[in-house]
Protein backbone atom coordinates (compact mmCIF):
# COMPACT_ATOMS: atom_id res chain seq x y z
CA UNK A 1 0.00 0.00 0.00
CA UNK A 2 0.90 3.41 -0.53
CA UNK A 3 2.35 5.23 2.38
CA UNK A 4 3.79 9.16 2.54
CA UNK A 5 6.18 10.69 4.83
CA UNK A 6 6.71 14.11 5.99
CA UNK A 7 9.04 15.88 8.38
CA UNK A 8 9.51 16.88 10.58
CA UNK A 9 5.86 17.40 12.61
CA UNK A 10 7.32 20.68 14.62
CA UNK A 11 9.61 23.48 13.35
CA UNK A 12 10.56 26.84 15.13
CA UNK A 13 13.38 28.31 13.27
CA UNK A 14 14.63 32.21 13.42
CA UNK A 15 14.04 34.55 10.89
CA UNK A 16 17.02 34.74 8.01
CA UNK A 17 17.91 31.14 8.93
CA UNK A 18 17.44 28.26 6.42
CA UNK A 19 14.54 26.29 5.90
CA UNK A 20 14.31 22.28 4.25
CA UNK A 21 11.04 19.78 4.51
CA UNK A 22 10.88 16.58 3.36
CA UNK A 23 8.27 14.18 1.61
CA UNK A 24 8.42 10.67 0.66
CA UNK A 25 5.99 8.57 -1.00
CA UNK A 26 6.17 5.26 -0.82
CA UNK A 27 4.64 1.89 -2.94
CA UNK A 28 3.96 4.11 -6.22
CA UNK A 29 5.71 5.33 -9.02
CA UNK A 30 6.13 8.68 -10.76
CA UNK A 31 3.28 10.63 -8.50
CA UNK A 32 2.17 13.89 -8.90
CA UNK A 33 3.45 15.91 -5.93
CA UNK A 34 2.03 18.55 -3.80
CA UNK A 35 3.10 21.33 -1.21
CA UNK A 36 0.82 23.70 0.38
CA UNK A 37 0.20 25.72 2.92
CA UNK A 38 -2.16 26.41 5.58
CA UNK A 39 -2.67 29.66 7.67
CA UNK A 40 -4.30 29.50 10.69
CA UNK A 41 -7.52 28.83 10.42
CA UNK A 42 -7.49 28.97 6.88
CA UNK A 43 -8.02 27.45 3.70
CA UNK A 44 -4.64 25.60 1.58
CA UNK A 45 -2.73 27.40 -0.50
CA UNK A 46 -1.10 25.25 -3.85
CA UNK A 47 2.69 25.86 -3.49
CA UNK A 48 4.31 23.81 -6.04
CA UNK A 49 3.23 21.18 -8.08
CA UNK A 50 5.38 18.28 -9.92
CA UNK A 51 4.76 15.84 -12.25
CA UNK A 52 8.44 14.09 -12.44
CA UNK A 53 12.05 14.61 -11.27
CA UNK A 54 12.93 18.17 -12.35
CA UNK A 55 9.65 19.24 -12.79
CA UNK A 56 8.48 22.05 -10.77
CA UNK A 57 5.48 24.43 -11.06
CA UNK A 58 5.68 27.56 -8.64
CA UNK A 59 2.13 28.85 -8.20
CA UNK A 60 2.71 31.49 -6.09
CA UNK A 61 5.59 33.30 -6.24
CA UNK A 62 7.23 33.86 -2.56
CA UNK A 63 10.40 33.45 -0.86
CA UNK A 64 10.59 29.26 -1.14
CA UNK A 65 11.57 27.16 -3.70
CA UNK A 66 11.18 23.24 -3.96
CA UNK A 67 13.11 20.50 -5.68
CA UNK A 68 12.49 16.92 -6.60
CA UNK A 69 15.83 14.85 -6.71
CA UNK A 70 14.05 11.90 -7.13
CA UNK A 71 11.04 10.29 -8.18
CA UNK A 72 9.36 10.35 -4.41
CA UNK A 73 10.96 12.81 -3.01
CA UNK A 74 9.92 16.23 -2.63
CA UNK A 75 11.99 19.28 -0.88
CA UNK A 76 10.63 22.41 0.16
CA UNK A 77 13.37 24.79 0.69
CA UNK A 78 13.80 28.53 1.95
CA UNK A 79 17.54 30.06 2.17
CA UNK A 80 16.35 32.72 4.52
CA UNK A 81 12.79 32.45 6.32
CA UNK A 82 10.98 35.29 6.64
CA UNK A 83 7.83 35.62 9.28
CA UNK A 84 5.34 35.26 7.08
CA UNK A 85 6.50 32.18 5.94
CA UNK A 86 5.24 30.82 9.53
CA UNK A 87 2.25 27.88 8.63
CA UNK A 88 1.39 24.69 8.67
CA UNK A 89 2.93 22.93 5.61
CA UNK A 90 1.22 19.99 4.12
CA UNK A 91 2.78 17.53 1.56
CA UNK A 92 0.48 15.41 -1.09
CA UNK A 93 0.36 13.14 -3.48
CA UNK A 94 -1.76 12.05 -6.22
CA UNK A 95 -1.58 8.72 -8.59
CA UNK A 96 -3.10 10.39 -11.78
CA UNK A 97 -6.78 10.07 -9.71
CA UNK A 98 -8.34 13.25 -8.89
CA UNK A 99 -7.84 12.58 -4.88
CA UNK A 100 -4.98 13.82 -2.78
CA UNK A 101 -3.35 11.61 -0.13
CA UNK A 102 -1.69 13.81 2.39
CA UNK A 103 0.95 13.91 4.90
CA UNK A 104 0.75 14.72 8.34
CA UNK A 105 2.32 18.20 7.97
CA UNK A 106 4.57 19.94 9.39
CA UNK A 107 3.97 23.26 11.73
CA UNK A 108 6.93 26.03 10.73
CA UNK A 109 7.06 29.09 13.77
CA UNK A 110 9.46 31.82 12.50
CA UNK A 111 10.20 33.67 15.00
CA UNK B 1 -7.35 32.76 -5.01
CA UNK B 2 -10.12 29.93 -3.21
CA UNK B 3 -12.23 28.52 -5.96
CA UNK B 4 -14.39 26.84 -2.63
CA UNK B 5 -16.43 28.50 0.13
CA UNK B 6 -17.91 27.10 2.81
CA UNK B 7 -20.53 28.00 5.11
CA UNK B 8 -21.24 28.02 7.57
CA UNK B 9 -17.23 29.09 9.38
CA UNK B 10 -18.18 26.92 12.13
CA UNK B 11 -20.59 24.62 13.60
CA UNK B 12 -21.28 23.30 17.25
CA UNK B 13 -23.71 20.51 17.51
CA UNK B 14 -25.04 17.88 20.14
CA UNK B 15 -23.78 14.34 19.30
CA UNK B 16 -26.30 12.53 17.34
CA UNK B 17 -27.45 15.04 15.83
CA UNK B 18 -27.01 15.70 11.92
CA UNK B 19 -24.34 18.34 10.76
CA UNK B 20 -24.86 20.20 7.16
CA UNK B 21 -22.52 22.16 5.63
CA UNK B 22 -22.58 24.17 2.26
CA UNK B 23 -19.32 25.03 -0.78
CA UNK B 24 -19.96 27.19 -3.64
CA UNK B 25 -17.71 27.40 -6.16
CA UNK B 26 -16.76 29.64 -8.86
CA UNK B 27 -16.05 27.64 -12.35
CA UNK B 28 -17.72 25.04 -13.77
CA UNK B 29 -16.06 21.36 -12.32
CA UNK B 30 -15.69 18.25 -13.57
CA UNK B 31 -16.12 16.61 -10.01
CA UNK B 32 -16.26 18.35 -6.17
CA UNK B 33 -14.23 16.32 -3.24
CA UNK B 34 -14.75 17.17 0.03
CA UNK B 35 -12.09 16.22 2.73
CA UNK B 36 -11.73 16.12 6.76
CA UNK B 37 -8.93 17.31 9.08
CA UNK B 38 -8.35 16.44 12.56
CA UNK B 39 -7.08 19.61 14.35
CA UNK B 40 -3.23 19.43 13.83
CA UNK B 41 -2.87 16.79 10.89
CA UNK B 42 -3.06 16.13 7.64
CA UNK B 43 -6.51 16.39 5.56
CA UNK B 44 -7.97 12.99 4.68
CA UNK B 45 -10.27 12.11 1.58
CA UNK B 46 -13.93 11.88 2.07
CA UNK B 47 -15.95 11.65 -0.73
CA UNK B 48 -15.97 12.51 -4.18
CA UNK B 49 -18.92 13.40 -6.39
CA UNK B 50 -18.71 13.97 -10.28
CA UNK B 51 -20.44 17.34 -12.10
CA UNK B 52 -23.17 14.29 -13.72
CA UNK B 53 -23.75 13.05 -10.49
CA UNK B 54 -26.61 14.91 -8.12
CA UNK B 55 -25.85 13.18 -4.88
CA UNK B 56 -23.69 10.46 -3.24
CA UNK B 57 -23.55 8.62 0.49
CA UNK B 58 -20.71 6.55 2.05
CA UNK B 59 -21.91 5.54 5.42
CA UNK B 60 -23.06 8.54 7.41
CA UNK B 61 -22.16 10.98 5.09
CA UNK B 62 -24.30 12.42 2.10
CA UNK B 63 -23.02 14.90 -0.68
CA UNK B 64 -25.47 16.60 -2.74
CA UNK B 65 -24.26 18.75 -5.97
CA UNK B 66 -26.15 21.23 -7.42
CA UNK B 67 -24.25 22.05 -11.00
CA UNK B 68 -26.65 24.98 -11.78
CA UNK B 69 -26.18 27.01 -8.29
CA UNK B 70 -21.98 25.57 -8.28
CA UNK B 71 -23.09 24.44 -4.87
CA UNK B 72 -22.61 21.31 -3.24
CA UNK B 73 -23.19 20.29 0.85
CA UNK B 74 -22.29 18.05 3.08
CA UNK B 75 -24.57 16.20 5.44
CA UNK B 76 -22.73 14.36 8.59
CA UNK B 77 -25.63 12.48 9.87
CA UNK B 78 -26.04 10.93 13.66
CA UNK B 79 -23.07 12.85 14.66
CA UNK B 80 -19.88 11.51 17.23
CA UNK B 81 -17.82 12.99 19.05
CA UNK B 82 -15.18 11.62 16.70
CA UNK B 83 -16.84 13.81 13.80
CA UNK B 84 -15.07 16.98 15.67
CA UNK B 85 -13.18 18.68 12.78
CA UNK B 86 -12.55 20.59 9.82
CA UNK B 87 -14.51 19.92 6.57
CA UNK B 88 -12.87 21.34 3.60
CA UNK B 89 -14.50 21.20 -0.32
CA UNK B 90 -12.14 21.17 -3.26
CA UNK B 91 -12.39 20.96 -6.92
CA UNK B 92 -10.06 21.18 -9.86
CA UNK B 93 -11.38 24.86 -11.99
CA UNK B 94 -8.19 24.01 -15.02
CA UNK B 95 -8.67 20.35 -14.52
CA UNK B 96 -5.14 20.09 -14.29
CA UNK B 97 -5.00 18.17 -11.07
CA UNK B 98 -4.49 21.22 -9.05
CA UNK B 99 -7.31 21.22 -6.06
CA UNK B 100 -8.39 24.85 -5.00
CA UNK B 101 -9.95 24.67 -1.78
CA UNK B 102 -11.66 26.28 0.80
CA UNK B 103 -11.22 27.83 4.08
CA UNK B 104 -13.13 25.35 5.81
CA UNK B 105 -16.20 24.40 8.07
CA UNK B 106 -15.17 23.49 11.42
CA UNK B 107 -17.35 21.25 13.19
CA UNK B 108 -18.04 20.32 16.87
CA UNK B 109 -19.75 17.68 18.02
CA UNK B 110 -20.36 17.97 22.03
CA UNK B 111 -20.99 14.88 23.73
Amino acid sequence: SQTIHQWPATLVQPVGSPLSLECTVEGTSNPNLYWYRQAAGRGLQLLFYSVGIGQISSEVPQNLSASRPQDRQFILSSKKLLLSDSGFYLCAWTGGEEKLFFGSGTQLSVL
Amino acid sequence: SQQGEEDPQALSIQEGENATMNCSYKTSINNLQWYRQNSGRGLVHLILIRSNEREKHSGRLRVTLDTSKKSSSLLITASRAADTASYFCATDPFNDYKLSFGAGTTVTVRA
